[in-house]
């Protein structure tokens, strides 16, 4: 019964190749997430997608493309990788702040990139 | 105008002794400050958060202070305990935004036994 899954978990690959995560939540929330937490541990929002829409794209390469397929899924394609992508990539979900008032997020356990 | 500084990068606590970390943030149209647990190998998870409209929240060994006026908020954990170690982040978002979360840098606890 795990909230926000992602697969895979570990992922390597070289650089030029393309991959994609793939994010889950059963809490029946609205709005999911990409964050990038980087070698320092800083966590940056990538996009968020509610209810299929999406809502925030932040400065991020256009070699990354979110796509939602309904609100329970949110998956991360990357194109040509590059060495500055090697991160974990994590997945979160919400409520739905701007509708319903909450705005707590729930992570997915990540995905570690590794581009060599 | 978008960040939120946090410090220190790293702690180290004894056992039973309190853990300090303090959060400052420059938008003022900010009003929900999560703090989030982040174990090596896991994803974050969300401990405890506040809005402006109270000073202090409560929340078994983990208090978040806020002062509004001085735009900083601080996470006390009472009683530290070595599975307290971990990373931790504040964080800050705006309501009727996208629910966009600016998290601090993360600080690094050590709680020693």
């Amino acid at each position: 019964d795990t909230a926000v899954s992602q697969t895979p978990k570990y992922l390597v690959t070289q650089m030029g190749n393309d991959k994609s995560i793939k994010c889950e939540q059963n809490l029946g929330h609205d709005t999911m997430y990409w964050y990038k937490q980087d070698s320092k541990k800083f966590l940056k929002i990538m996009f968020s997608y509610n209810n299929k829409e999406l809502i925030i794209n932040e400065t991020v390469p256009n070699r990354f493309s979110p796509k939602s397929p309904d609100k329970a899924h949110l998956n991360l394609h990357i194109n040509s990788l590059e060495l500055g992508d090697s991160a974990v990539y994590f997945c979160a979900s919400s409520p739905g702040g701007i509708y319903r008032g909450r705005y707590e997020q729930y992570f997915g356990p990540g995905t570690r990139l590794t581009v060599t | 105008q978008q960040q939120v500084k946090q410090s220190p990068q790293s702690l180290i606590v004894q056992k039973g002794g309190i853990s300090i970390i303090n959060c400052a943030y420059e938008n003022t149209a900010f009003d929900y400050f999560p703090w989030y647990q982040q174990f090596p190998g896991k994803g974050p998870a969300l401990l405890i958060a506040i809005r402006p409209d109270v000073s202090e929240k409560k929340e078994g060994r983990f208090t978040i202070s806020f002062n509004k006026s001085a735009k900083q908020f601080s996470l006390h954990i009472m009683d530290s305990q070595p599975g307290d170690s971990a990373t931790y982040f504040c964080a800050a978002s705006r309501s009727g935004n996208t629910g966009k979360l600016i998290f601090g840098q993360g600080t690094t606890l050590q709680v020693k036994p």
